[in-house]
């Protein structure tokens, strides 16, 4: 079981570039990355996921160093909106197996975005 | 699409009263369930995940469980609440090959 670490909170401007860290580094061969963002009082929502190298899509990246000890989400000019937590996970996606098949939340990042 | 629901929204408890919070997945077959509990200033702690109709596993071992007795529906349950079981809970879903979860609006319970 890969365990998370996370920076306990961020604080940004408007406009600018974030990046949050996760280390990692007991990640097992099949594990993938996973970030959520969540608001109060609501679900978490998934933002990105990866394996290795980088990955981009419309709202984040993911880097991720060759050993896969560690990733970086990368929020492009966050605005007033992006002020959530955000969680890393890191599980195998395949496996259903039961009694291992976990999914660590913990406690996440939280990012101020300040105007 | 896919839908998920979960139901009551909000709920205030006596303690030693009993639990049943219901999800219920729309638009998919035969996906992996879970249940995870939020507790005031912290992250979400997986409490059961199901692969399938009857089959259960826990995380935590406590005074809640949890059944599947449809594929789409997954039931939480306690016999007698604690203060300590007050929280947010959150149902979501997953199909067995990919990681991404969808978490359905929650469950406010407050044990007073």
């Amino acid at each position: 079981l890969a365990k998370t670490t996370q920076p306990i909170s961020m604080d940004s401007y408007e406009g600018q570039e974030v990046n949050i860290t996760c280390s990692h580094n007991n990640i097992a061969t099949n594990d993938y990355i996973t970030w959520y963002q969540q608001f109060p009082s609501q679900g978490p929502r998934f933002i990105i996921q990866g394996y290795k190298t980088k990955v981009t899509n419309e709202v984040a990246s993911l880097f991720i160093p060759a050993d896969r000890k560690s990733s970086t989400l990368s929020l492009p000019r966050v605005s007033l909106s992006d002020t959530a937590v955000y969680y890393c996970l890191v599980g195998d996606p395949a496996y259903s197996g039961a009694g291992s098949y976990q999914l660590t939340f913990g406690k996440g990042t939280k990012l101020s975005v300040i105007p | 699409s896919q839908t998920i629901h979960q139901w009551p929204a909000t709920l205030v408890q006596p303690v030693g009263s009993p639990l049943s919070l219901e999800c219920t997945v729309e638009g998919t077959s035969n996906p992996n369930l879970y249940w995870y509990r939020q507790a005031a200033g912290r992250g979400l702690q997986l409490l059961f995940y199901s692969v399938g109709i009857g089959q259960i596993s826990s995380e935590v071992p406590q005074n809640l469980s949890a059944s599947r007795p449809q594929d789409r529906q997954f039931i939480l349950s306690s016999k007698k609440l604690l203060l300590s079981d007050s929280g947010f809970y959150l149902c979501a879903w997953s199909l067995w090959e990919y990681n991404e979860q969808f978490f359905g609006p929650g469950t406010r319970l407050t044990v007073l």
